[in-house]
């Protein structure tokens, strides 16, 4: 049983083209996220969703739109596809308090072309 | 915001030890740390809290330092299993906004 999945694992289209990512849970967690990792391997935050509420929205282009339709979903839109959006894109969830840590799902990987 | 870590990479040979510090320039409540295998998630490892003492389990443990505002990952007689890239995470407070590090490649030779 996966904790937090997330598809699709990759992701190939053009520029301009609009594209969605989907996650959920099965942890019980209420809180969700969703984290953006570059070629150099840093992780930033780009979203966190607390009970279904917007907590966290960190400086990403308004391209991107989260949508959590419960506490166990989190989905990432993204519009009008840009090269520098080509990233791999994971999704998260932990309690509020975060002490048993983040749980993060396999990730997907997004290629612009 | 982003915490950061050191060293940026190394390699080492089964059996030898490393340390990882993670530095923040605010005040921290918690540091969390992971692994993340190439092509993986990251995994999370261990927590520590303000007031809380040191953790480990196995052969890594980790140290909160509150006043300078630092922790360390110790791994101990490394293992091949313990390549990947280590992130340490930092919160100011519960459920605050929390960053990952700018992450240590650690490298385990035969």
């Amino acid at each position: 049983d996966t904790a937090v999945s997330q598809t699709p694992k990759y992701l190939v289209t053009q520029m301009g083209n609009d594209k969605s990512i989907k996650c959920e849970q099965n942890l019980g967690h209420d809180t969700m996220y969703w984290y953006k990792q570059d070629s150099k391997k840093f992780l930033k935050i780009m979203f966190s969703y607390n009970n279904k509420e917007l907590i966290i929205n960190e400086t990403v282009p308004n391209r991107f739109s989260p949508k959590s339709p419960d506490k166990a979903h989190l989905n990432l839109h993204i519009n009008s596809l840009e090269l520098g959006d080509s990233a791999v894109y994971f999704c998260a969830s932990s309690q509020w308090t975060g002490e048993y840590g983040y749980t993060f799902g396999s990730g997907t990987r997004l290629t612009v072309v | 915001q982003q915490p950061v870590q050191s060293p940026q990479a190394v390699i080492l040979r089964e059996g030898e030890d490393a340390v990882i510090n993670c530095s923040s320039s605010k005040a921290l409540y918690s540091v969390h740390w992971y692994r993340q295998k190439h092509g993986e998630a990251p995994v999370f490892l261990m927590i520590l809290l303000k007031g809380g003492e040191q953790k480990g389990h196995d052969k890594i443990s980790a140290s909160f330092n509150e006043k300078k505002q630092q922790s360390s990952l110790y791994l101990t007689a490394s293992q091949l299993s313990y390549s990947g890239t280590y992130f340490c995470g930092t919160a100011r407070t519960t459920g605050n906004q929390f960053y990952f590090g700018t992450g240590t490649s650690l490298t385990v030779i035969p």
